[in-house]
C-alpha cells in the first residue's frame, strides 16, 4: 500500500462552520506534513508531525488545528475560516521528518469557504 | 537568494522536441533533491530523485551541479501527455527536515 488518502475530496463550509480534514497512510511512514495550495502557487507548508508530535507549525491561524491520533492518521480541523482560505489542502507523508526520500502526497481536498 | 527559483515558463514546445529545466536552491549541505510533477488541480508526484550527479529514467534525464548549485531536468521525445507543472524540491538549509518547493515551471506539449 503505498498511497496516502485524504477525505472527503471536496468540501464547502460556511465561516461558521466547523469541519475537519482527514489523512491516513499505511506505508509506516513517520513523518506527516499538510500543505496549503493556492492556485498556480506552490504548495506551502503548515505543520509537521514527527513521530506524532507537532515539530513544524508555520505560524498558522489557529482556526487551523492539527492533530495527529497516531502514526498513521493525521486530523487538521477547521474552524470560523475566512473566504481566502478556500484551497487545496494537501497530507503528505515520508520516512521519517528528514526529508531525505521525498515525500509522497494525497489526492488532496479542495476548500471552498462561502 | 531564495531557497529555491526556477523559471516559470510556460514552455511551450511541439510534440518529439526535447526540453530542460533548471532550478538553483541556496543549500549548499544538501544531500537529495527532487523533481515532482504536478497536472491541473491534481497533487503533486514524485517524478525522480536526485542524490549524486544525475539520474535518469526512460525520457527524463535529472542532473546535479553541486558547483554552480542547480539541477535540471532534461525531457526528450516530449509527449502531449507531458504537459504539466514541474516543481523543484530541495531540502531546506534550516535542517529541520522540511522540504522547499519552487515556484514550478510549466510545460505546454503541442501537437
Amino acid at each position: 500500500d503505498t498511497e496516502v488518502t485524504q477525505t472527503p475530496k471536496h468540501l464547502v463550509m460556511g465561516m461558521t462552520n466547523k469541519k475537519s480534514l482527514k489523512c491516513e497512510q499505511h506505508m509506516g511512514h513517520r513523518a506527516m506534513y499538510w500543505y496549503k495550495q493556492k492556485a498556480k502557487k506552490p504548495p506551502e507548508l503548515m505543520f509537521v508531525y514527527s513521530y506524532e508530535k507537532l515539530s513544524i507549525n508555520e505560524s498558522v491561524p489557529s482556526r487551523f488545528s492539527p492533530e495527529c491520533p497516531n502514526s498513521s492518521l493525521l486530523n487538521l480541523h477547521l474552524h470560523a475560516l475566512q473566504p481566502e482560505d478556500s484551497a487545496l489542502y494537501l497530507c503528505a507523508s515520508s520516512q521519517n521528518g528528514q526529508g531525505a526520500y521525498g515525500y509522497t502526497f494525497g489526492s488532496g481536498t479542495r476548500l471552498t469557504v462561502v | 537568494r531564495k531557497e529555491v527559483e526556477q523559471d516559470p515558463g510556460p514552455f511551450n514546445v511541439p510534440e518529439g522536441a526535447t526540453v530542460a529545466f533548471n532550478c538553483t536552491y541556496s543549500n549548499s549541505a544538501s544531500q537529495s533533491f527532487f523533481w515532482y510533477r504536478q497536472d491541473c488541480r491534481k497533487e503533486p508526484k514524485l517524478l525522480m530523485s536526485v542524490y549524486s550527479s544525475g539520474n535518469e529514467d526512460g525520457r527524463f534525464t535529472a542532473q546535479l551541479n553541486r558547483a554552480s548549485q542547480y539541477i535540471s531536468l532534461l525531457i526528450r521525445d516530449s509527449k502531449l501527455s507531458d504537459s504539466a507543472t514541474y516543481l523543484c524540491v530541495v531540502p531546506s538549509s534550516s535542517n529541520t527536515g522540511k522540504l522547499i518547493f519552487g515556484q514550478g515551471t510549466t510545460l505546454q506539449v503541442k501537437p
